[in-house]
């Protein structure tokens, strides 16, 4: 059972430039989640979303863009790469009941350059 | 709005040492509360969880208990180990679908 796979695991960008890193479950979890830590600074959500075709903002959605187009899979997008969006990124996924576990994917480890 | 405040870190203790890291919350109505564990160059997991208030949750000798009265939910252990070093956070879930967490507590574990 793979649960959360998040590609790639390491990337370096050059300021302006675009990417989308992956975020796929093989658990049929209808809510997804992506999360970026920054050092000292815990977790801050970015999207999520409860089921295809449905996303909503989080905390700090600016510079990014989701899509859930199947159950399985949550990309995200970073249009115009900026030096602020350095930052480790996690993707997890949970069962529609809020007291149900994260399950958090091994993360991407994205550097702005 | 929902937010989750935990101690700042980093702690350090000697092995067998006992353990408290200090969780408070904002919400409306009554939030699920978390404690979720990342070890080094890993992804964060669930080490126990609450539903309601009273309610302790308890896994690997770690445990917490929801005070409503007080809105904390601080984690406990009697005697840390060295394998124990890892980062904490404090989270709560709400009705909103999302999950809060704090900015995490480094703890050091000495042998």
């Amino acid at each position: 059972n793979a649960g959360v796979t998040q590609t790639p695991k390491f990337r370096i960008l050059k300021i302006g430039q675009s990417m989308t890193l992956q975020c796929a479950q093989d658990m049929n979890h209808n809510y997804m989640y992506w999360y970026r830590q920054d050092p000292g600074m815990g977790l801050k959500l970015i999207y999520y979303s409860v089921g295809a075709g449905i996303t909503d903002k989080g905390e700090v959605p600016n510079g990014y863009n989701v899509s859930r187009s199947t159950t399985e899979d949550f990309p995200l997008r970073l249009e115009l790469a900026a030096p602020s969006q350095t930052s480790v990124y996690f993707c997890a996924s949970s069962t529609p009941e809020v007291n149900e576990k994260l399950f958090f994917g091994s993360g991407t480890q994205l550097s702005v350059l | 709005g929902d937010s989750v405040t935990q101690m700042e870190g980093p702690v350090t203790l000697s092995e067998e040492a006992f353990l408290t890291i200090n969780c408070t919350y904002t919400a409306t109505g009554y939030p699920s509360l978390f404690w979720y564990v990342q070890y080094p160059g890993e992804g964060l997991q669930l080490l126990l969880k609450a539903t309601k208030a009273d309610d302790k949750g308890s896994n690997k000798g770690f445990e917490a208990t929801y005070r409503k009265e007080t809105t904390s939910f601080h984690l406990e252990k009697g005697s840390v180990q060295v394998s124990d070093s890892a980062v904490y956070f404090c989270a709560l879930g709400n009705r909103d679908d999302k999950i809060i967490f704090g900015k995490g507590t480094r703890l050091h574990i000495l042998p």
